[in-house]
């Protein structure tokens, strides 16, 4: 199996301020057949289903806002928040679709400082 | 407007059973691989299985292998979980979730793009 660590486990930012979570996995989720990274963020508030912020480790999915960005290749994944607001205050995930069991880090909780 | 709602959970004996479904509309259910997920209470997300489009390929967590079965009804456009000897550790809120692209080999690798509200399964020991 895949395993996928993020880093932080936590980050406080000020509003304003760029937040930058990290996501590792064991091996690598690249395919050098169609050159993408089989890598997902998703954005989780409380008490409300995760949301699918990031997918290919860099394309935004429709409607998230360009403040969001994802970047990495192999095996190191970065999600970058360029300029932190209110209601980005959640707990992301890191998941690869490499293969089978998809696997998810293990969350980091974003708050503001 | 994409929708997914999760139905069937509840609270059960420890070697009890379950069957959560899932409704959807707002797609062309055949054409998307459709996936379940759970998060243990304060916990992380957990993937649990995932079926083809056709129903013809299914996958499963260790976890959970051979005591849950994954299964769709395309005419009705529902996913099903059913969930036999339950045990404390699949207590948890379990989602559904729609594969983002189109289902063309069976093979499902691709990221969730949208996800019901979850249902709550308790099992006690």
């Amino acid at each position: 199996d895949i395993v996928m660590t993020q880093s932080p486990d936590s980050l406080a930012v000020s509003l304003g301020e760029r937040a930058t979570i990290n996501c590792k996995s064991s091996q690598t989720v690249f395919y050098s057949s169609n050159n993408r990274n089989y890598l997902a963020w998703y954005q989780q508030k409380p008490g409300q289903p995760p949301k699918l912020l990031i997918y290919w480790a860099s394309t935004r999915d429709s409607g998230v806002p360009d403040r969001f960005s994802g970047s990495g290749s192999g095996t190191d994944f970065t999600l970058t928040i360029s300029s932190l607001q209110a209601e980005d205050v959640a707990v992301y995930y890191c998941q690869q679709y490499y293969s089978t069991p998809y696997t998810f880090g293990q969350g980091t909780k974003l708050e503001i400082k | 407007e994409v929708q997914l709602l999760e139905s069937g959970g509840g609270l059960v004996q420890s070697g009890g059973s379950l069957r959560l479904s899932c409704a959807t509309s707002g797609f062309t259910f055949i054409n998307y691989a459709m996936i379940w997920v759970r998060q243990a209470p304060g916990k992380g997300l957990e993937w649990v299985s995932v079926i083809s489009g056709s129903g013809g390929s299914t996958y499963y967590a260790d976890s959970v292998k051979g005591r849950f079965t994954i299964s769709r009804d395309n005419s009705k456009s529902t996913l099903y979980l059913q969930m036999n000897s339950l045990r404390a550790a699949d207590t948890a809120l379990y989602y559904c979730a729609k594969g983002r692209g189109s289902d063309t080999s069976g093979y499902y690798q691709g990221p969730f793009d949208y996800w019901g509200q979850g249902t709550l399964v308790t099992v006690s020991s």
